[in-house]
């Protein structure tokens, strides 16, 4: 167990609704990177917050978005959601090392199913 | 763009064989890279890593080794058990030495036989 939770496990919601997805960082980290994982494929870099300020963000839409709190918790928010935003969310901490290389450490994940 | 589909590169290998799953990677600036193993519904978990001035990293019956030279990497894992079961995904991180982004392999099955 890596100490990083996630809420909620599973979801199922419906074209162009709108979701917020939940990360718990593991005790002493303070950088929180988001992925998608589609079925069958390796996770794909969202965006990485650092205390509190995006850090690098991959090639997804401005409709992704994010939050990270003073306790380091972070949130992700997907608007307008469409189908193929249907994937497993993973979160995962790490230390934010200064001019370092840290590893980053999963959650379990957030199953998303848009219908 | 990316191959979408179940399709994975599989490894079946008996019980107590040896296990080599390689990885290619393209950016030759990355400077770190991770063997993440996941189970099924489950997120990846850390297995081993190692820094570009390395070509070789030993764990506990793992060992990732690292060519540069021809961008390529690779997972044995010693006597494989049940366990091992799982996809196993090499990641490397591009951002030249910052802390964000690791790019992930499309992912290799691994499958052990009793």
């Amino acid at each position: 167990e890596t100490g990083v939770t996630q809420s909620p496990t599973h979801l199922i919601k419906t074209r162009g609704q709108q979701v917020t997805l939940r990360c718990s960082s593991q005790s002493g980290h303070n950088t929180v990177s988001w992925y998608q994982q589609a079925l069958g494929q390796g996770p794909q870099f969202i965006f990485q917050y650092y205390r509190e300020e995006e850090n690098g963000r991959g090639n997804f839409p401005p409709r992704f978005s994010g939050l990270q709190f003073p306790n380091y918790s972070s949130e992700l928010n997907v608007n307008a959601l469409e189908l193929d935003d249907s994937a497993l969310y993973l979160c995962a901490s790490s230390s934010g090392l200064a001019g370092g290389i840290d590893t980053q450490y999963f959650g379990p994940g957030t199953r998303l199913t848009v219908l | 763009g990316e191959s979408v589909g179940l399709h994975l590169p599989t490894l079946s290998v008996q019980e107590g064989d040896n296990s080599i799953i390689n990885c290619a990677y393209s950016n030759s600036a990355s400077d770190y890279f991770i063997w993440y193993k996941q189970e099924s519904g489950k997120g990846p978990q850390f297995i081993i890593d190692i820094r570009s001035n390395m070509d070789k990293r030993q764990g506990q019956r793992v060992t990732v080794l690292l060519n540069k030279t021809v961008k390529h990497l690779s997972l044995q894992i010693a006597a494989t058990q049940p366990g091992d079961s799982a996809v196993y995904f090499c990641a490397e991180n591009r951002g030249g030495g910052s802390n964000y982004k690791l790019t992930f392999g499309k992912g290799t099955l691994l499958t052990v036989n009793p």
